[in-house]
């Protein structure tokens, strides 16, 4: 099972958005409903942003929302704040019962 | 608060064996389907394994690379998670998160702080 395709980073300035793609196949972002994003800052374990596509674990400020369309899953960060410089991954329920990560985005708050 | 602490970690030679540990608290462990999870130094995030709890089937479900080779196990009357790993590569060199689904069902929303297990001659 290869990794979920993310971009390597992205970048805005404080009150911007910012989306991070995160594309896979048919086997598993395609298939399921059940993608999940988590935020990981340096040297932390990493953290539940987004499940399930778009529902958010409670905690988890409304700037963070998911989507998906095909094979292809959103994560958008609206009025982007320094807190959330950091490393975002994506993860997908993957047939034959497994799952799979995305390759990381590190996302830059200029 | 549910809590994950993992131990276990260190030095083991190519080829060599380590079992991983982590012991649950905070929750009902034995209802907990527990996945580990592990970050390679530098890179991503990937998913190793998963078993059930035992009124789910108690099965087991691993990573392709992972598959023979790492065996995953827990013990209810203990609140312990397993991770036995055998012929270790160099490549299996990685920080270990023991994590599981509590609130939400499909996701990973607990994850301990991590151990590092380096494979190395």
């Amino acid at each position: 099972q290869s990794a979920l395709t993310q971009p390597r980073s992205v970048s805005g300035s404080p009150g911007q958005s910012v989306t991070i793609s995160c594309t896979g196949t048919s086997s598993d972002v395609g298939g399921y409903n059940y993608v999940s994003w988590y935020q990981q800052h340096p040297g932390k374990a990493p953290k539940l942003m987004i499940y399930d596509v778009t529902k958010r674990p409670s905690g988890v400020p409304d700037r963070f929302s998911g989507s998906k369309s095909g094979n292809t899953a959103s994560l958008t960060i609206s009025g982007l704040q320094a807190e959330d410089e950091a490393d975002y991954y994506c993860c997908s329920y993957a047939t034959g019962y497994t799952y799979v990560f995305g390759s990381g985005t590190k996302v830059t708050v200029l | 608060e549910a809590q994950l602490v993992e131990s276990g970690g260190g030095l083991v030679e190519p080829g060599g064996s380590l079992t991983l540990s982590c012991a649950a608290s905070g929750f009902t462990f034995s209802d907990a389907w527990m996945t580990w999870v592990r970050q390679t130094p530098g890179k991503g995030l990937e998913w190793v394994g998963r078993i059930k709890s035992k009124t789910g089937g108690g099965t087991t479900d691993y990573a392709a690379p992972m598959k023979g080779r790492f065996t995953i196990s827990r013990d209810d009357s203990k609140n312990t998670l397993f991770l036995q790993m055998n012929s270790l590569r160099t490549e299996d060199t990685a920080v270990y998160y023991c994590t599981t689904n509590i609130v939400v069902v499909s996701a990973m929303d607990y994850w301990g702080q991590g151990t590092l297990v380096t494979v190395s001659s």
